[in-house]
């Protein structure tokens, strides 16, 4: 079963911390993306990247920053978390040229910063 | 600017009746729209798509209708059953930025017994 893999569920980090959000996928897709979601707000895209050490802003990349090392990972990293970073994570991937089925995305990582 | 607009946050409907969710968008450019389901503390996972060559697609109970003109899209249920309630988000894609889908803020869809 293709899946896209968040290291951790629920997280809580407190104000100032770096945190690092991991994300893998076994589908050897191009395209990875980084969104929060926020009630009200919708999936608000921070970062994504469409291939290996390549990255693109979104549309909230303030106190984010990603990094794209191998293919299968992509990791989103606060570099100083702040309460209004707090929220539900998902990552997804989606391959080059196939539009019809949009992104696979993966469970989510609730972060409280407290 | 929301590019993709879904105005009913949520949506109550009793089971084995209809379950329409509307969605408009603003960029003529779109030619790709989907519909996600969402449960609590998931990830979003796809339920269908069409394209702009399309106005409607079809996968068992569920149906999206596409009205160019209007800009608007339509996801219909039927009929609706207690599992179908959830966040419903409506995407569309202009395929220009490497496949990148603009969300809408979600419906939550309650079906009661």
């Amino acid at each position: 079963d293709v899946k896209v893999t968040q290291s951790s569920r629920y997280l809580v980090k407190r104000t100032g911390e770096k945190v690092f959000l991991e994300c893998v996928q076994d589908m050897d897709h191009e395209n990875m993306f980084w969104y929060r979601q926020d009630p009200g707000l919708g999936l608000r895209l921070i970062y994504f990247s469409y291939d290996v050490k390549m990255k693109e802003k979104g549309d909230i990349p303030e106190g984010y920053s990603v990094s794209r090392e191998k293919k299968e990972r992509f990791s989103l990293i606060l570099e100083s978390a702040s309460t209004n970073q707090t929220s539900m994570y998902l990552c997804a991937s989606s391959p080059s040229g196939e539009r019809a089925y949009g992104y696979t995305f993966g469970s989510g990582t609730r972060l409280t910063v407290v | 600017d929301q590019q993709v607009k879904q105005n009913s946050p949520s949506l109550s409907v009793q089971e084995g009746r209809i379950s329409i969710l509307n969605c408009d968008y603003t960029n003529s450019m779109f030619d790709y729209f989907l519909w996600y389901k969402k449960y609590p503390a998931e990830g979003p996972t796809f339920l269908i798509s069409i394209s702009s060559i399309k106005d409607k697609n079809e996968d068992g109970r569920f149906t999206v209708f596409l009205n160019k003109s209007a800009k608007h899209l339509s996801l219909h249920i039927v009929p609706s059953q207690p599992g179908d309630s959830a966040v419903y988000f409506c995407a569309a894609s202009d395929g220009s930025t490497l496949g990148r889908l603009y969300f809408g803020r979600g419906t939550q869809l309650t079906v009661w017994p």
